[in-house]
């Protein structure tokens, strides 16, 4: 079984610019997260979909962040325009249930 | 406001010997808790995971001991192996109005050493 899979696994963009990062997750897995790690810090959660619908956005840094789930199966998320401090790891993952989570590999987003 | 914490940035073990990485938490609500493993470059990887009506689960050479009342869990891997070499993640989940909420919170990490 497929995991879950991120892409790009690295992204190098100016500031200003637009990055979108996608996320397929585990196959019949209709929880799907995003979460965030920054200059090696704790791993900081940003939003939960169930299904196509997002459940919670509370970790949603601002409004420069769009994160969709058109058919509930795949997930984008959108960084725009990018600053400086949205640097670092963005880690996709997905459940079952809302119990064990199961991460992908990460998209290291690094904006100059 | 960290509400999970690992106060140990780094563990030191000789092969063999037991490894001990402590977590601690302030949120009364959290009654589910996961460890995850991660190399670099890599993502998360679920190790083991226990709900609070446990105090102790195990698989192989990892086992999780809870304690709801100090709000402290621990993981214990024995023997330890230099492949265990990794940062060590605590996270915890919770309900919120009797609904898990599906967030985890995590821990800062705790890088483990194994040495030959």
């Amino acid at each position: 079984e497929a995991g879950v899979t991120q892409f790009p696994s690295h992204s190098v963009i100016e500031k200003g610019q637009t990055v979108t990062l996608r996320c397929d997750p585990i196959s019949g897995h209709d929880n799907l997260y995003w979460y965030r790690r920054v200059m090696g810090k704790e791993i900081k959660f940003l939003l939960h979909f169930v299904k196509e619908s997002k459940q919670d956005e509370s970790g949603m840094p601002n409004n420069r962040f769009l994160a969709e789930r058109t058919g509930g199966t795949y997930s984008t998320l959108k960084v725009q325009p990018a600053e400086l401090e949205d640097s670092g790891v963005y880690f996709c993952a997905s459940s079952q249930r809302t119990d064990t989570q199961y991460f992908g590999p990460g998209t290291r987003l690094t904006v100059l | 406001d960290q509400q999970v914490k690992q106060n140990s940035p780094s563990l030191s073990v000789q092969e063999g010997r037991i490894s001990i990485l402590n977590c601690d938490y302030t949120n009364s609500m959290f009654d589910y808790f996961l460890w995850y493993k991660k190399y670099p470059a890599e993502g998360p990887t679920f190790l083991i995971s226990i709900s609070s009506i446990k105090d102790k689960n195990e698989d192989g050479r990892f086992t999780v001991f809870l304690n709801k009342s100090a709000k402290h869990l621990s993981l214990h891997i024995v023997p330890s192996q230099p492949g265990d070499s990794a940062v060590y993640f605590c996270a915890a989940n919770g309900l919120l109005g009797g609904t898990s909420y599906g967030k985890l919170t995590f821990g800062q990490g705790t890088i483990l050493t194994v040495h030959p």
